[in-house]
């Protein structure tokens, strides 16, 4: 088992492109969750899938931004006509279970910069 | 909703002293509380958590914290502490029947030899 892995570890993009960050979370883990961490501060939660179900969603979601597991395993963040705000280390984490509480075990993240 | 305050944004330490980092919460509802640690160029790790029972919590690398509902504070403790434990700290909560972790803006402990 390698943990949950992040695709691209850094990415530097130009305001107004397209980006895309994949996560593959630890096998057979059927939680998965992105958050969103800016320098000098916490991770933010972004949203949480349950398999293949977005079940929650953060107010940051912006309607530019989308995440999709389609097969209930990797998921996809993708931030459309990126700003310089969006310049942040984009964390993903993943569990096993259904109880209330699974501890989350979290990835390298991929550092996007917005130039 | 709810939040988190680690006031202590840097703790410098020497060696083999104790240190204790701070964290306060806010929730008007039942909540789970957790430690992480971030070591350089690596991902977050769960340090220790606090679900129900016992309000000592033992975590790993000899940490504990103590969750104290009356002060919604959930401080954390290392009696010794080593060059190894040179990382920063993140304080987080959850509200029970919720995924969602929000996490405080970290403190910084700084070992010094």
């Amino acid at each position: 088992d390698t943990g949950v892995s992040q695709n691209p570890r850094h990415k530097i993009t130009k305001r107004g492109q397209n980006v895309t960050f994949r996560c593959d979370p630890i096998s057979e883990h059927n939680r998965l969750y992105w958050y969103r961490q800016t320098l000098g501060q916490g991770p933010e939660f972004l949203t949480y899938f349950q398999n293949e179900a977005q079940l929650e969603k953060s107010r940051l979601l912006s309607d530019r931004f989308s995440a999709e597991r389609p097969k209930g395993s990797f998921s996809t963040l993708e931030i459309q006509r990126t700003e310089q705000g969006d310049s942040a280390m984009y964390l993903c984490a993943s569990s096993l279970g259904l109880a209330d509480y699974n501890e989350q075990f979290f990835g390298p993240g991929t550092r996007l910069t917005v130039l | 909703a709810q939040s988190v305050t680690q006031l202590d944004s840097q703790v410098p330490v020497f060696e083999e002293a104790p240190v204790e980092l701070r964290c306060n919460y806010s929730s008007s509802v039942s909540v789970y509380l957790f430690w992480y640690v971030q070591y350089p160029n690596q991902g977050l790790q769960l340090l220790l958590k606090y679900l129900s029972g016992s309000t000592l919590v033992k975590g790993i690398n000899g940490f504990e914290a103590e969750f104290n509902k009356s002060q919604t504070s959930f401080h954390l403790r290392k009696p010794s502490v080593h060059i190894s434990d040179t990382a920063e700290y993140f304080c987080a909560v959850s509200q029970k029947g919720y995924q969602k972790v929000t996490f405080g803006t970290g403190t910084k402990l700084q070992v010094i030899p």
